[in-house]
């Protein structure tokens, strides 16, 4: 069975603050994907990044970077410099061979981002 | 922008009555996956469609089903609605149906059954 942990439910940070989300997953696949999604107030999902089970070079997109680490069998997400823009829901979700059919989310971390 | 589109945006329907969602994929993309999100949870998968034909199903009843069309729309059916359904209904579609592929997701519909 695939689980994903996202044990902080509610980050409040201030602006220009680093903030780093946490996410643990468990699965017994061999091959697997990890995601980020971002949800704002609109409520739609907006992909961040996909990462596969073979590939553990951390990643970085301007502000964001992620560090995944199978020994731990963590995928976290850093916002650098966050803004009161980042304010939302962020999913980290799992895929094993199934593909999309099998993707299971985490139940959410909200960040706001206070000015 | 995402391309998705989902009608309605809001829903308020009463127990035992039937709902049907819509939503309009990108262009070319074929394949269609229909989510549950109940507040304060992550979404569920409910069911994928590639190419008008079902293509995985999660843990929900029969009396969810859906439909897709060669337009890149689709439909999601709810009967006999009960009080637990009240949730955001997401769709998301892509071009392929792996993981490879990104997802892009529509704004949702919210649906409360009183």
């Amino acid at each position: 069975a695939q689980k994903v942990t996202q044990a902080q439910t509610e980050i409040s940070v201030v602006e220009k603050e680093d903030v780093t989300l946490d996410c643990v997953y468990e699965t017994r696949d061999t091959t697997y994907y990890l995601f980020w999604y971002k949800q704002p107030p609109s409520g739609e999902l907006v992909f961040l990044i996909r990462r596969n089970s073979f590939d553990e070079q951390n990643e970085i997109s301007g502000r964001y970077s992620w560090n995944f680490q199978k020994s731990t069998s963590s995928f976290n997400f850093t916002i650098t410099a966050s803004q009161v823009v980042d304010s939302a829901v962020y999913f980290c979700a799992l895929s094993g061979s199934g593909g999309y059919q099998k993707v299971t989310f985490g139940i959410g971390t909200k960040l706001q981002v206070i000015p | 922008e995402t391309g998705v589109t989902q009608s309605p945006t809001h829903l308020i329907k009463t127990r035992g009555q039937q709902v049907t969602l819509r939503c309009s994929s990108q262009s070319g993309h074929n394949t269609v996956s229909w989510y549950q999100q109940a507040l304060g949870q992550g979404p569920q998968f409910i069911f994928q469609y590639y190419r008008e034909e079902e293509n995985g199903r999660g843990n929900f009843p029969p009396r969810f089903s859906g439909l897709q069309f060669p337009n890149y729309s689709s439909e999601l059916n709810v009967n006999a609605l009960e009080l637990d359904d009240s949730a955001l209904y997401l769709c998301a579609s892509s071009s392929r149906r792996g993981v490879q592929e990104t997802q892009y997701f529509g704004p949702g519909t919210r649906l409360l059954v009183l």
